[in-house]
């Protein structure tokens, strides 16, 4: 069965560091998302990205994040200078027909800001 | 936007006792309604879901029940056993938007 892979599954930086998470979303599907999980706390929504652009955003996602489909497979994330309160599980998802219907989530990549 | 609450946020069960969780929203425009289980360190899964022209969806041992004009939904799980043992998510979205999540409920099944 086709599955959501996402690169690293845990990635360490410094606070100021720019960092770059990376998923590949099944392939058939149109709707990619990126939520994040403080430890311990709810799945809280980022971004949901469709044709190629921005299709929604939450008020976490401000001025340094930014996402981008760069070929036909990888879909990314990036923080460009990372804050303490930035450590969380960063989760991408991916459905076929809108946010409506089963997203599939991926293994998610643990991001820890020192 | 939508706001969605859970409850409880705990819950613990003998093996073989069924399992209520609950969830309200806020959106009235919201149609779709999936609860995830998510284990320790792992990815949340999708275990069931409904839309708004149902009031109710069985799978085996879980079933999800809706009433749209109070605005909440519940989660059953019967019989249920140690594997069980998660934390549950519901949540809410409309048409085209994106999932907002209740803060979760775990569930301990003791053996």
């Amino acid at each position: 069965e086709p599955e959501v892979t996402q690169t690293p599954s845990h990635q360490v930086t410094q606070m100021g560091q720019e960092v770059i998470l990376r998923c590949v979303p099944i392939s058939n599907h149109l709707y990619f998302y990126w939520y994040r999980q403080i430890l311990g706390q709810k799945v809280e929504f980022l971004v949901s990205f469709y044709n190629n652009e921005i299709s929604e955003k939450s008020e976490i996602f401000d001025d340094q994040f930014s996402v981008e489909r760069p070929d036909g497979s990888n879909f990314t994330l990036k923080i460009r200078s990372t804050k303490l309160e930035d450590s969380a599980m960063y989760f991408c998802a991916s459905s076929d027909d809108g946010g409506d219907n089963e997203q599939f989530f991926g293994p998610g990549t643990r991001l820890t800001v020192l | 936007g939508e706001n969605v609450e859970q409850h409880p946020s705990t819950l613990s069960v003998q093996e073989g006792d069924s399992a209520v969780i609950k969830c309200t929203y806020s959106d009235s425009a919201s149609n779709y309604f999936p609860w995830y289980k998510q284990e320790l360190g792992k990815r949340p899964q999708l275990i069931i879901d409904i839309r708004s022209n149902v009031g109710e969806k069985k799978d085996q041992r879980i079933a999800v029940t809706l009433n749209k004009t109070a605005k909440h939904f519940s989660l059953h799980i019967t019989e249920t056993q140690p594997e069980d043992s998660a934390v549950y998510f519901c949540a809410a979205c409309r048409r085209y938007s994106t999932l907002t999540f209740g803060k979760g409920t775990m569930l301990l099944v003791s053996p």
